[in-house]
Order: structure tokens, then sequence, then C-alpha cells
């Protein structure tokens, strides 16, 4: 366990499905962030959330929205996916915003495949 | 605007051989952080360079950042099985942390 629970660890869904990622850390860290991992693509940073305020959308389509009820607790609510969106989704935490000399914990990630 | 390319993209080697990945920017770095992705699994932060000209050492792995903070290069000496893995270098800019694309290495028994 690395302190960032991610549920499922695997999921499969239609294209019409609606279904959400869930990811929690009981680290105490205040800024949590949404990647996500494809085959032939470098992690790609979608979503940073700081103190439970969203700062960052990295240009994210509409059918992937987050939410972050506390600083605990994060959610990524998927709609209307394409099969092109297949791919690994990690949540990981830090301890602050922006820079970390003790880096991001990420969690064990997310399988999804749509089909 | 900035680029930062790591090389190689694969590397097999025999088991202990030494083995060395790069990651090379277009622009001054504020710092640079290095990761290990095994196989199935997630990224594990490894180390942090910050200074001009930083080495760190974790047994038998050195981490240095180059003079110009330009570039950073992570040393594994005497490869082992356990070395497995994708090893990605990131980096700070616009408070985002952007990873590069990895290297994998492989490890032949």
């Amino acid at each position: 366990e690395t302190g960032v629970t991610q549920t499922p660890r695997h999921l499969v869904m239609g294209m019409t499905n609606k279904k959400s990622l869930k990811c929690e850390q009981h680290l105490g860290h205040n800024a949590m962030y949404w990647y996500k991992q494809s085959a032939k693509k470098p992690l790609e940073l979608m979503f940073v959330y700081n103190f439970k305020e969203q700062t960052e959308n990295n240009s994210v389509p509409s059918r992937f929205s987050p939410e972050c009820p506390n600083s605990s607790h994060l959610f990524l609510h998927l709609h209307t996916l394409q099969p092109e969106d297949s791919a690994l989704y990690l949540c990981a935490s830090s301890l602050m915003p922006g820079q970390s000399s003790y880096g991001y914990t990420f969690g064990s990630g997310t399988r999804l495949t749509v089909v | 605007g900035q680029q930062v390319m790591q090389i190689p993209q694969y590397q097999h080697v025999q088991e202990g051989e030494d083995f060395t990945t790069y990651c090379n920017s277009s622009t001054t770095l504020s710092n640079i952080q290095w990761y290990k992705q095994r196989p199935g699994g997630h990224p594990v932060f490894l180390i942090q360079l910050v200074k001009s000209g930083e080495v760190k050492k974790q047994k038998r792995l050195t981490f240095q950042f180059g003079e110009a903070k330009k570039n950073s290069s992570l040393h594994i000496t005497a490869t082992q099985t356990t070395d497995v893995g994708t090893y990605f270098c990131a980096w700070f800019g616009n408070e985002k942390l952007t990873f590069g694309t990895g290297t994998r290495l492989t490890i032949i028994p």
C-alpha cells in the first residue's frame, strides 16, 4: 500500500455508461492529482486540486469530470467515453501544492477499458 | 517552448552491467525528480535534485544534475533483476509536475 488508495483496480465500461473512479489518501497531503497513462504516451496531467480547490484542468474533455469533496478524497466521473480513453488512470498526492521535495505519492491506478 | 527529452527509450542489459538514462532540457530546470515504475505498477518517487552540479547516491543508484541545470542522469551500477522497470524524470513548470517519456529497462539474466 502506498498511502493512496484507488478503486476500482480494473474497470470495463461501455461507451454509454457512467462510472466513477475513487481516490483516497490519509497522508495529510493537501494537493491531489489525476494523471492518465496510455501505452504510447508519457504520463499526462489531467487535473490538480489544491486544498480541495481545482487549480488546473489540462485541456481535458468534459466527459471527464473531477470532484474533490475534501482534501482526502478525489473522484473522477466518467461518461460517454471513447475507446481511446482506455488507459491507466493514476491518482497522486503531495504534501503541498506545486513543488514538493518529497515527490508525489501515487496510487496503484485504475486500469480502464472502454468497449 | 520548453522541451525535455529522455533517452534512451529502451535499454536491455545483461545482469551485472551498468545502466544510464538521461534527461535533457532546452531550458534551465528549477529542479528535477526521478521516479521508478515496475511492470504493472505505479510510479514511485526516488529523489529530487535542486542544486547545480548536485550528485546524490542511493546504494547502486547515482543521480546527477548538470552544472547548467539543463540535464540530469540516473546511473545504476551492476544491475540486478529487481531494477527492471521504467525510469522517469519529472520537472516542475508552471506549478505542474511534468513527466518525461521514460526509459524502460529490461535485464537479461
